[in-house]
């Protein structure tokens, strides 16, 4: 059964780089049948697709965001990872890591979720 | 890039069918997933494709699409499917760019 755990800071300062990765198990990251993605929800609301990266490292960010954001990923390590720089209170969301399968916008596995606070 | 648009809540009797509707152009080119939500919880694909369902979903959830609306069906609505629901596609700009609609609230009354 195929599991993603997101880890990193639950709390960032306002300006500073959010940075969080996400552990895959279960499978291989490396699968060409599939992307790898960052969705968050800020508390309350709905809903937002950060960006997803390919195992070759092909990225595609959401246009909103794309300014501040990298995602990376390791295949050695069976990891991707998401860097949203200057970070506001509006970054304050559920970070959720997920498995998208490619070709398709269909995101058929989903992190527990992580909350990031950005405050002082 | 284009946006999907549901309706904020919707509520249904036990037992009864509810359909929660999706809009954007984006649909008119591409199949919309759904995803339910319970609180405190990360989201279930329910529906993909143009009818499709994970395995471990319920045979009472039905998608379809017509024009520029996919619709979530719920037939035979049970306590336990009350949720925030979501709708996905690809933007219409085709360029692998994802978008989600701003969810509906289901209430089984």
């Amino acid at each position: 059964q195929l599991q993603l755990q997101e880890s990193g800071p639950g709390l960032v300062k306002p300006s500073e780089t959010l940075s969080l990765t996400c552990t895959v198990s279960g499978g291989s990251i490396s699968s060409s049948s599939y992307y790898w993605g960052w969705i968050r929800q800020p508390p309350g609301k709905g809903l937002e697709w950060i960006g997803s990266i390919y195992y070759s490292g092909s990225t595609y960010y959401n246009p909103s965001l794309k300014s501040r954001v990298t995602i990376s990923v390791d295949t050695s390590k069976n990891q991707f990872s998401l860097k949203l720089s200057s970070v506001t209170a509006a970054d304050t969301a559920v970070y959720y890591c997920a498995r998208q399968i490619a070709v398709a916008e269909v995101v058929d596995y989903w992190g527990q979720g992580t909350l990031v606070t950005v405050s002082s | 890039s284009s946006e999907l648009t549901q309706d904020p809540a919707v509520s249904v009797a036990l037992g009864q069918t509810v359909r929660i509707t999706c809009q954007g152009d984006s649909l008119r080119s591409y199949y919309a997933s759904w995803y339910q939500q319970k609180p405190g919880q990360a989201p279930v694909l329910v529906i993909y494709g143009k009818n499709n369902r994970p395995s471990g979903i319920p045979d009472r959830f039905s998608g379809s699409s017509s024009g520029n609306t996919a619709s979530l069906t719920i037939t035979g609505a049970q306590a336990e499917d009350e949720a925030d629901y979501y709708c996905n596609s690809r933007d219409s700009s085709g360029n692998h760019q994802v978008v989600f609609g701003g969810g509906t609230k289901l209430t089984v009354l």
